[in-house]
């Protein structure tokens, strides 16, 4: 079975602060995806990336960054200098390739707020 | 230009009554689903569709029946209403289901339903 775990419920900040959304997954398969998601105040869906399991590479667009340790089972989503517009809740998803694994099981999101 | 739809926003009915929420998207995907988003945000997969072939159908009350006419749409049905089933529901698509890679989702902007 799929497990993603989202710890940090909510996240309060001060604008320009850094903050680090933290994601735990439990997948038994050895090829798989991980995703993160934004949905803001106004309620849609947002992607943001997907990583597969054999891509170690840490990511980075703009503000946002993404570390993927598949030692720690980890797929931790950094925001530098965070912004007011960044308040949202942030959902990290998993899905295997194969059979009932092939869907997104989402964690439980992380609020954001980002306080001027 | 909208990639994935859905109407209506807001529904409000009555328990028992029978409604309907609509899909389509314009992305040329082959791959649609719905999600159940409850009132804590934890989002679930409910069906998924491909090619207008039904893949995903977890356990949810056959009181919902998903129809696609064709692979641009993805209808929910909701048969005798019940209070559990205020929710948001959200449609989603994705390029087709091929080997070992899965696509991201795009989201569809959400359906509130309340059921009084």
């Amino acid at each position: 079975a799929q497990k993603v775990t989202q710890a940090q419920t909510e996240i309060s900040v001060v604008e320009k602060e850094d903050v680090t959304l933290d994601c735990v997954y439990e997948t038994r398969d050895t090829t798989y995806y991980l995703f993160w998601y934004k949905q803001p105040p106004s309620g849609e869906l947002v992607f943001l990336i997907r990583r597969n399991s054999f891509d170690e590479q840490n990511e980075i667009s703009g503000r946002y960054s993404w570390n993927f340790q598949k030692s720690t089972s980890s797929f931790n989503f950094t925001i530098t200098a965070s912004q007011v517009v960044d308040s949202a809740v942030y959902f990290c998803a998993l899905s295997g390739i194969s059979g009932s694994a092939r869907q997104l099981t989402f964690g439980s999101g992380t609020q954001l707020t980002v306080l001027p | 230009d909208t990639a994935v739809s859905q109407t209506p926003k807001y529904l409000v009915t009555q328990m028992g009554n029978d409604k309907s929420i609509k899909c389509e998207q314009n992305l040329g995907h082959d791959t649609m689903y719905w999600y159940k988003q409850d009132s804590k945000k934890f989002l679930k997969i409910m069906f998924s569709y491909n090619n207008k072939e039904l893949i995903i159908n977890e356990t949810v009350p056959n009181r919902f029946s998903p129809k696609s006419p064709d692979k641009a749409h993805l209808n929910l049905h909701i048969n005798s209403l019940e209070l559990g089933d205020s929710a948001v529901y959200f449609c989603a698509s994705s390029q087709g289901r091929f080997g070992g890679s899965v696509s991201e989702q795009y989201f569809g902007p959400g359906t509130r339903l309340t059921v009084t």
